[in-house]
């Protein structure tokens, strides 16, 4: 069990560019969740996978916003035509069940200048 | 938005001392779950509650499950330089698969 891993730990893009993040599960969770949190707050759910299908997308995710997770394992995260206001830090976490517990990775650092 | 309100907001303690911090809501969870996150890394889980009423102890960490679904709470006993950081509490609503965060504790423990 080597825990959620999280691609890249930080990145700093000019608005207006495309990012993209990945996230590798624990391998034998097959649920898998994005979150956003921004200073001070607690993490934001923002989406939600049960193998490679897409279950529940928050209203946070706004058309910029794109998830996949094409085999059932990793998952990216891509931003389109950043805004400052997107600026957070994006953590991933996955679990084994539905209602079991969620562990989360390191998370991504985004600035966007 | 949140739907979890958590208390107190900030804590500034001694080491030695006991810490206790709190977790409501208007509506009824089905699961807690208390986290820890230290400053440019993800929540790590401390300990996970699945029934109204449950006392789970992790080491110098016990939390407790209200009796109404409504709420949780979080000890520490004798608190350490380590455990300085900033403490999430977490719901699972009924038949929701995402978790709902409160705005953290941030705990301070002067030496």
């Amino acid at each position: 069990d080597t825990g959620v891993s999280q691609d890249p730990r930080h990145k700093i893009t000019k608005r207006g560019q495309n990012v993209t993040f990945r996230c590798d599960p624990i391998s034998e969770h097959n649920r898998l969740y994005w979150y956003r949190q921004t200073l001070g707050q607690g993490p934001e759910f923002l989406t939600y996978f049960q193998n490679e299908a897409q279950l529940e997308k928050s209203r946070l995710l706004s058309d910029r916003f794109s998830a996949e997770r094409p085999k059932g394992s990793f998952s990216t995260l891509e931003i389109q035509r950043t805004e400052q206001g997107d600026s957070a830090m994006y953590l991933c976490a996955s679990s084994l069940l539905a209602g079991e517990k969620l562990f989360f990775g390191s998370g991504t650092q985004l600035s966007v200048l | 938005g949140q739907q979890l309100n958590q208390s107190p907001q900030s804590m500034f303690i001694q080491e030695g001392e006991d810490v206790s911090m709190n977790c409501t809501s208007s509506s009824i969870f089905n699961t807690w779950l208390w986290y820890k996150q230290d400053p440019g890394e993800g929540p790590v889980l401390l300990i996970a509650l699945y029934k109204a009423g449950e006392l789970t102890s992790n080491g110098r960490l016990t939390a407790q499950f209200g009796i109404t679904r409504k709420d949780s709470f979080l000890n520490i006993s004798a608190s350490i330089p380590s455990d300085v950081g900033i403490y999430f509490c977490a719901g699972q609503l009924g038949g929701a698969q995402k978790l709902v965060f409160g705005q953290g504790t941030r705990l301070t423990i002067n030496p």
